[in-house]
């Protein structure tokens, strides 16, 4: 089973490009997280959501409760953006995590 | 601070040894995870704790332990180790609960078993 499913899985992109991750899940949550892993597998939380849009410099982070959906938008995207961005939900009924397998992105200069 | 760290980075078993990865954060953080991550799957939660004492299992606890008696360190000890264990593990820690609170990651440890 697979809560959480990301879309697309790999995404190449040309340097200033607006590019959306997109991340769908299954059951009802009590917050949402999106992660960065960079090339050399180091991992770092870049947003945690339970509701509406979040900001960080040319990033944005939206979810939609309802239809239990979330965009992670990067604006004017710059090669150092390429990584592999991973969307994470916590349910409210369990204790736990569960991740998507993460969306390649590559940003050509 | 020096954050999460974790050692060894790099590792080859045999079939059937014993390890234990070393976890350990500076950050007087109540909440401390192990991940691995295997290619095509997302990360999956081994074992977890609330705190020093208190431990309990995630998804895939199956032949891993893991023990909590400081604040500060979180190691994950493989029994007998099997080729399926071969992973990249990730430990993590958060203030309090991970979903209130961003959870901050080691550098991993990619583990080869043979």
């Amino acid at each position: 089973k697979n809560e959480v499913e990301q879309s697309p899985q790999n995404l190449t992109a040309q340097e200033g490009e607006f590019i959306t991750i997109n991340c769908s899940y299954s059951v009802g949550i009590s917050a949402l997280h999106w992660l960065q892993q960079h090339p050399g597998g180091g991992i770092v939380s870049l947003f945690m959501l339970s509701s509406g849009k979040k900001k960080h410099g040319r990033l944005i982070a939206t979810i939609n409760i309802q239809e239990k959906h979330s965009s992670l938008h990067i604006t004017a995207s710059h090669p150092r953006d390429s990584a592999v961005y991973i969307c994470a939900v916590y349910p409210t009924t369990g204790n736990q995590f569960y991740f998507g397998t993460g969306t390649s992105l590559t940003v050509i200069p | 601070n020096a954050g999460v760290t974790q050692t060894p980075k790099f590792q080859v078993l045999k079939t059937g040894q014993s390890m234990t990865l070393q976890c350990a954060q500076d950050m007087n953080h109540e909440y401390m995870s192990w991940y691995r991550q295997d290619p095509g799957m997302g990360l999956r939660l081994i074992h977890y704790s609330v705190g020093a004492g208190i431990t309990d299992q995630g998804e895939v606890p199956n032949g891993y332990n893991v023990s909590r008696s400081t604040t500060e360190d979180f190691p994950l000890r493989l029994l007998s180790a099997a080729p399926s264990q071969t992973s990249v593990y990730f430990c993590a820690s958060s203030y309090a609960g991970p979903d209130i609170y961003e959870q901050y990651f080691g550098p991993g440890t990619r583990l080869t078993v043979t």
